[in-house]
């Protein structure tokens, strides 16, 4: 049973980059798809983008300036978001999209979330 | 980019009633790879349904899915006052970006 679980800091100055991190238990990084999702009040939840060992998808509205990042030594995947705004304010889940031999599946499972705060 | 549009946007019902959700797509979704999840406060979302019509582990029978193309619906055949809830639609099918329709809240009265 694969449990994911998100980590870094809760609080981000406009400007700077938002790093998070996702540590996966109960499964290898290398076997499955894995996703960013965040949500937000004002825009509900949105896809952030998709990793794995063969590449990754960012979502358009995004792209430019988001980089994942996989660590199969920590069996681990990262989150970075440059440049943040007020509108990056939002609770940043990690999930699987299944197995990486097959196309991707829904987001199951996913972790708890982690809320993040851009603010001076 | 496939839009989801979910209607009503709320649902107020009484314990024992049967709750149909809508999801409309802006363009046929491949494969019926549509999802369901709900979402409870300060929960994350949970898959219920996936291709359009299968019940993820541990779901209860009384929630089920259907639909293909650009019309879905998920049906909750008898509420249960822990299915207070707000529910989202998700399409995965086609190339990214993935998207979710902006969710019906489900009130038990």
């Amino acid at each position: 049973q694969v449990q994911l679980q998100e980590s870094g800091p809760r609080l981000v100055k406009p400007s700077e980059t938002l790093s998070l991190t996702c540590t996966v238990s109960g499964g290898s990084i290398s076997s499955y798809y894995w996703s960013w999702i965040r949500q937000s009040a004002g825009k509900g939840l949105e896809w952030i983008g998709r990793i794995q060992t063969s590449g990754n998808n960012y979502n358009p509205s995004l792209k430019s300036r988001v980089t994942m990042s996989l660590d199969t030594s920590r069996n681990q995947f990262s989150l970075e978001l440059s440049s943040v705004t007020a509108a990056d304010t939002a609770v940043y889940y990690c999930a699987s999209m299944g197995p990486r031999d097959i196309i991707p599946g829904p987001f199951d499972p996913w972790g708890p979330g982690t809320p993040v705060t851009v603010s001076s | 980019e496939i839009v989801l549009t979910q209607s009503p946007g709320t649902l107020s019902l009484s314990p024992g009633e049967r709750a149909t959700l809508s999801c409309r797509a802006s363009q046929s979704i491949r494969s019926s790879s549509l999802a369901w999840y709900q979402q409870k406060p300060g929960q994350a979302p949970r898959l219920l349904i996936y291709g359009a019509s299968n019940r993820a582990t541990g779901i209860p029978e009384r929630f089920s899915g259907s639909g293909s193309g650009t019309d879905f619906t998920l049906t909750i055949s008898r509420l249960e006052p822990e299915d207070s809830a707000v529910y989202y639609c998700q399409q995965y099918g086609s190339s990214p970006p993935y998207t979710f329709g902006q969710g019906t809240r489900v009130g038990i009265k």
